[in-house]
């Protein structure tokens, strides 16, 4: 596994503006991923971050409201833009190795609590 | 129907007491199958991983995956307080797809 952080750790912020949540990894992975986990619901994908690539999003999340970036194989950003009071959610990035071992398998930041007003 | 079905509880239980916790499945393509412990206001811990059919012990917990029947379980011997903590089961075809969370609570 691997020590991963997440900043900020929580958030309240206005309808209309935009936040930028980082991951980071204290060791190079393979995949990072993010999920909204909102209360009472199961974690839910919102996109795969790729290295030096797009972001490869899931059915009902968009680029536009949802920009990702990973500059590198430790480190990747999700902006939660234009934001309303249903974006209020937890927030949280997942890394995997994809070898043979591990494969699929996933572990968590801390995730990020957003609240929005 | 949802692709993965887990009792959201609560589940109180005393201490020393066996768990059981299960999720059943639809999608017979599954092909990993993992519970992970998610404390209050943390992110989800992977705490078992499984692949085939049949049981893995790690300890106190014991998974079990029974792909006839689309159905997997966590078994948690001896609970302790420290073991409250929502669990969610999750399976993987390309991406993992999660239940909903079972909360636990164990008291002394």
């Amino acid at each position: 596994s691997a020590v991963i952080s997440q900043k900020p750790s929580r958030d309240i912020c206005q309808r209309g503006t935009s936040l930028t949540i980082q991951c980071q990894v204290d060791s190079q992975v393979t995949m990072m991923f993010w999920y909204r986990q909102q209360p009472g619901q199961s974690l839910t994908l919102i996109a795969t971050a790729n290295q030096g690539s797009e972001a490869t999003y899931e059915s009902g999340f968009v680029i536009d409201k949802f920009p990702i970036s990973r500059p590198n194989l430790t480190f990747s950003t999700l902006t939660v833009s234009n934001m309303s009071p249903e974006d209020s959610s937890i927030y949280l990035c997942s890394v995997s190795w994809m070898d043979v071992e591990s494969s699929d398998t996933q572990y968590f930041g801390p995730g990020t609590r957003l609240t929005v007003l | 129907q949802k692709e993965v079905e887990q009792d959201p509880g609560p589940l109180s239980v005393p201490e020393g007491a066996i768990v059981s916790l299960n999720c059943t499945y639809s999608n017979s393509a599954f092909q990993y199958f993992m519970w992970y412990r998610q404390y209050s206001r943390k992110g989800p811990e992977l705490l078992m991983y499984t692949y085939s059919s049949g049981n893995k012990e790690d300890g106190r917990f014991t998974a079990q995956v029974d792909k006839s029947s689309k159905y997997i379980s966590l078994f948690i011997r001896d609970s302790q307080p420290s073991d409250s903590a929502t669990y969610l089961c999750a399976m993987s075809l390309g991406k993992l797809i999660f239940g909903t969370g079972t909360r636990l609570q164990v008291f002394p």
